[in-house]
């Protein structure tokens, strides 16, 4: 079974400040990473994801996270926040054999003017 | 990217109604489809999974009889709520999967549910 634990369920961060929200997951078998986002009132959106290759993956609005295969973690991490970054990231894994997700609990990122 | 369409956004209903939920994989076939739940300041809990011509597979906790899929079509699946109950009030969330995108899940905007 595959288990995922988002360790900061609330961060605040100033605008402009770097952010790192962490990830870390527990598998016995390979898995894919996944990094969604979720605006007030919608559904969510993939920010980005690692399916193999190099361990470092970068979405288009300047977010990036590192899949650290020892440490079991894919951690997220932004240099400069923007007040749009608002929102509830979830942290999730799937099997590489299976299309099963599993969520983290979610981390809730505000950015403060 | 792939885009998946869910109706209703919200709906409003008296206690012991049944609401619909359709989910909509719109220019892509999902081969398989996600029922998701998810109640204010929470993760999505899968409810179940289903497969295009077969039953869905329900998570262990999810009544099958309360929460009725269909998933009839390569690009359709339906969540009935049977007998809804405030307690059933949440955000339903669907994803979709298919042949090519394997691995991927895209995510309907949701539809929120309100029982009165």
């Amino acid at each position: 079974a595959q288990s995922v634990t988002q360790l900061d369920s609330q961060v605040p961060v100033f605008e402009e400040a770097p952010v790192e929200l962490r990830c870390n997951y527990s598998s016995s078998v390979s898995v894919y990473l996944f990094w969604y986002v979720q605006y007030p009132n919608q559904g969510l959106q993939l920010l980005l994801k690692y399916l193999s290759g190099s361990t470092l993956v970068e979405s288009i609005n300047g977010f990036e996270a590192e899949f650290n295969k020892s440490q079991t973690s894919f951690h997220l991490r932004k240099p400069s926040v923007h007040i749009s970054d608002t929102a509830e990231y979830f942290c999730a894994v799937s099997p590489t054999d299976y299309d099963k997700v599993i969520f983290g609990p979610g981390t809730s990122l505000s950015v403060i003017p | 990217g792939a885009v998946v369409s869910q109706h209703p956004s919200w709906v409003i209903c008296k206690s012991g109604t049944s609401v619909k939920i359709e989910c909509r994989s719109l220019d892509f076939q999902a081969t398989t489809m996600f029922w998701y739940r998810q109640f204010p300041k929470q993760s999505l809990m899968l409810m179940a999974t289903s497969n295009e011509g077969s039953k869905a597979t329900y998570e262990q906790g999810v009544e099958k009889d309360k929460f009725l899929i269909n998933h009839a079509s390569l690009t359709l699946s339906t969540l009935t709520v049977t007998s809804a109950h405030p307690e059933d009030s949440s955000f339903y969330i669907c994803s979709a999967s298919g042949r090519r995108i394997y691995n991927e899940q895209f995510f309907g905007p949701g539809t929120r549910l309100t029982v009165l």
